[in-house]
């Protein structure tokens, strides 16, 4: 059974910081997604990184899948109140169905 | 919309009772999913469907649970004698197929079994 462990699963910080939120498993993944899901609403997809060692930005997001295609984290620079969310890992199977494993999700709080 | 969209949103229903979950896919989007997220908790997957077949059901925990896909299009969820451990919210996904990665994800119904 493949697992992914994401952590924290919580974090408070204030706005400005700087923060970085890690996936790992010890199985390898087809690809790794990084989803957002706001209360009440399905997760919101904001990046797959498909090659080992990939690096992905947007905006303020760092992206990085690990070159073993094992782990994976999301860094956030000068987080603002507005990335409050859940943050989702999930990663893709190797094989047949493509579907998704997800971590537990981190649930983040910037504070004005 | 565009988007995957699913009926009804809320749902509260007794123990004992069938339920039916309705997803609408993204038109043209051949792969089709079904997720399960308990309160406080990531997602499981239940059922994959390619096309109207559906060659992974491993998620699915028990034979209370059944899903089927007509038209490549609309998939219904069906929960037979809800239990109160069913309670949770019930999300779909599509993809487009082929070699691509990427699921979108309906808002979810929440069910509550009482």
């Amino acid at each position: 059974t493949q697992l992914l462990e994401q952590s924290p699963q919580f974090l408070s910080i204030q706005e400005g910081e700087n923060l970085t939120v890690y996936c790992n498993s010890s199985s390898v993944f087809s690809s790794l997604q990084w989803y957002r899901q706001e209360p009440g609403e399905g997760p919101v997809l904001l990046v797959t990184v498909v090659t080992g060692g990939e690096v992905k930005k947007l905006k303020r997001l760092t992206f990085q899948f690990g070159d073993a295609r094992k782990d994976s984290s999301l860094h956030i620079t000068a987080a603002q109140p507005g990335d409050t969310g859940l943050y989702l890992c999930a990663g893709g199977a190797l094989q047949g169905a493509q579907k998704l494993v997800f971590g537990q999700g981190t649930r983040l709080t910037i504070n004005p | 919309g565009a988007g995957v969209s699913q009926s009804p949103s809320n749902k509260v229903t007794e123990k004992g009772k069938d339920v039916e979950l309705r997803c609408d896919p993204i038109s043209g989007h051949t792969a089709l999913y079904w997720y399960r997220q308990r309160l406080g908790q990531g997602l499981e997957f239940l059922i994959y469907f390619q096309g109207n077949s559906a060659p992974d059901k491993s998620g699915l925990p028990s034979d209370r649970f059944s899903a089927e896909r007509t038209g490549e299009s609309v998939s219904t969820l069906t929960i037979q004698r809800t239990q109160q451990e069913d309670s949770a919210v019930y999300l779909c996904a599509s993809r487009r197929g082929g070699p691509s990665y990427e699921q979108y994800f309906g808002p979810g119904t929440r069910l509550t079994v009482t």
